[in-house]
């Protein structure tokens, strides 16, 4: 399978945990998107990185959630110390460089329960 | 705020007939419009998409039209068939250098057979 990877699809944790979501993007890809969606909302960008750099955190919340994307692996989206409200499908997309006049495609989406 | 709009929830649209799925958007930096296609429990799959220095676009079945002086797109998938239920997500890009999608809310589409 040559598409967007996420893994795992489904994740429980409880409040105050920590969440970890993965994401391998499509082979040549070196652009990565997450996004997430609340329930009857569309997909809302959260953070881009390329490898070993964030470019833009904009949508990010400014605590608990982190982004990277290493040299080498998946880029890992992490959220500490979980709440209710985070519970949410996590998209991650990729794009051979930068959108704006490529698509990004999209993986299976992360949906994360928080109890 | 919400830059992207679809303001209809839900369409319904007999086999064989034309959808038309709408779309608006507020930001007269956009320059790249995408259409996305979302069944349950699966990521957005890529439909079509219009730069903005055109005004159509047609693959196949499914054409989209951009009218900038209204900031307005649209979606026309003929015929429509049973296998085009899903919801259906506008999405656009700008040139101010963010390289992040505006959605839509999006637009559940069924066809009825």
């Amino acid at each position: 399978n040559a598409g967007v990877m996420q893994n795992p699809r489904h994740l429980v944790r409880r409040r105050g945990q920590e969440a970890r979501l993965r994401c391998s993007p499509m082979k040549g890809h070196s652009h990565v998107y997450w996004y997430r969606q609340l329930p009857e909302e569309g997909l809302k960008f959260m953070v881009y990185l390329q490898k070993e750099n964030i470019i833009d955190e904009s949508g990010m919340p400014k605590e608990r959630f982190s982004a990277e994307f290493p040299k080498e692996g998946p880029s890992i989206l992490r959220i500490q110390q979980v709440v209710r409200g985070d519970s949410a499908a996590y998209f991650c997309a990729s794009s051979p460089m930068a959108s704006g006049t490529y698509e990004q495609y999209f993986g299976p989406g992360t949906r994360l329960t928080v109890t | 705020d919400q830059q992207v709009k679809q303001n209809s929830p839900s369409l319904s649209v007999q086999e064989g007939r034309i959808s038309i799925l709408n779309c608006d958007y507020t930001n007269s930096m956009f320059d790249y419009f995408l259409w996305y296609k979302k069944y349950p429990a699966e990521g957005p799959t890529f439909l079509i998409s219009i730069s903005s220095i055109k005004d159509k676009n047609e693959d196949g079945r499914f054409t989209v039209f951009l009218n900038k002086s209204a900031k307005h797109l649209s979606l026309h998938i003929v015929p429509s068939q049973p296998g085009d239920s899903a919801v259906y997500f506008c999405a656009a890009s700008g040139k101010t250098g963010a390289n992040n999608l505006f959605f839509g809310t999006g637009t559940r589409l069924t066809v009825i057979p």
